[in-house]
């Protein structure tokens, strides 16, 4: 089946950085999204991006399908964006496959 | 008001209880799923439904059931809670990709369910 990967796993960041954070995926998905699930566990859609490039406000999402791969961009990153970044796929089959993560920690 | 509603979003119970997770959507979504999260771990998918009359087992369905009571309504249950199902449980909805939609994910905000 599909892998799914996301790097770093963890980062560690001062407040004010800017920060990449990548997805990639080893077959042909139909759609894909970024999600951040905060301290408290709850899971916040991103971005719905199974192409190009979005962006809403600090963040911005760019997929290269052919490639397989997307990155999450984080630009003068807050201690409200710590928690974990999951990127999750879906597959031809209709199967969502979830990444493990990558945990996010921003000091001031 | 949350598009997503789960009840309840905590709960302790025994070993050998069973247990009910509901969740009620108002998004007009006709797929609706249920992940369950480990600590320090990614989303496991436990049983999804594509319509009313469809329900289908994922990746961990042993020791689950669920009943897709209408269109907005998906209930996750615990016949006989184990403390190896102490876990974080999400419920989703997406639309039908085949029917003009995009299939976008959508999370309530969770239900920590705790077994003694």
């Amino acid at each position: 089946g599909i892998q799914v990967e996301q790097s770093p796993p963890d980062l560690i960041l001062q407040e004010g950085a800017n920060s990449t954070l990548r997805c990639n995926f080893s077959d042909s998905v139909n759609n894909l999204q970024w999600f951040h699930q905060n301290p408290w566990g709850q899971l916040i859609n991103l971005f719905y991006i199974p192409s190009g490039t979005k962006q809403n406000g600090r963040l911005s999402a760019t997929t290269v399908a052919t490639e397989r791969y997307s990155l999450l961009y984080i630009s003068s990153s807050q201690t409200t964006d710590s928690g974990v970044y999951f990127c999750a796929v879906k597959t031809s089959y209709d199967k969502v496959i979830f990444g493990p993560g990558t945990s996010l920690s921003v000091i001031p | 008001d949350a598009d997503v509603t789960q009840t309840p979003r905590n709960r302790i119970t025994k070993t050998g209880k069973r247990i009910m997770l509901e969740c009620s959507q108002t998004k007009g979504h006709d797929r609706m799923y249920w992940y369950r999260q480990d600590p320090g771990l990614g989303l496991q998918l436990i049983y999804y439904s594509f319509d009313v009359k469809d329900i289908n087992k994922g990746e961990i369905s042993d020791g689950y059931s669920v009943s897709r009571q209408a269109q907005a309504k998906f209930s996750l249950s615990l016949e006989s809670a184990i403390p190896n199902q102490t876990a974080l449980y999400f419920c989703a909805t997406s639309d039908s990709p085949g029917q003009g939609g995009t299939g976008e994910l959508f999370f309530g905000e969770g239900s920590r369910l705790t077994v003694l």
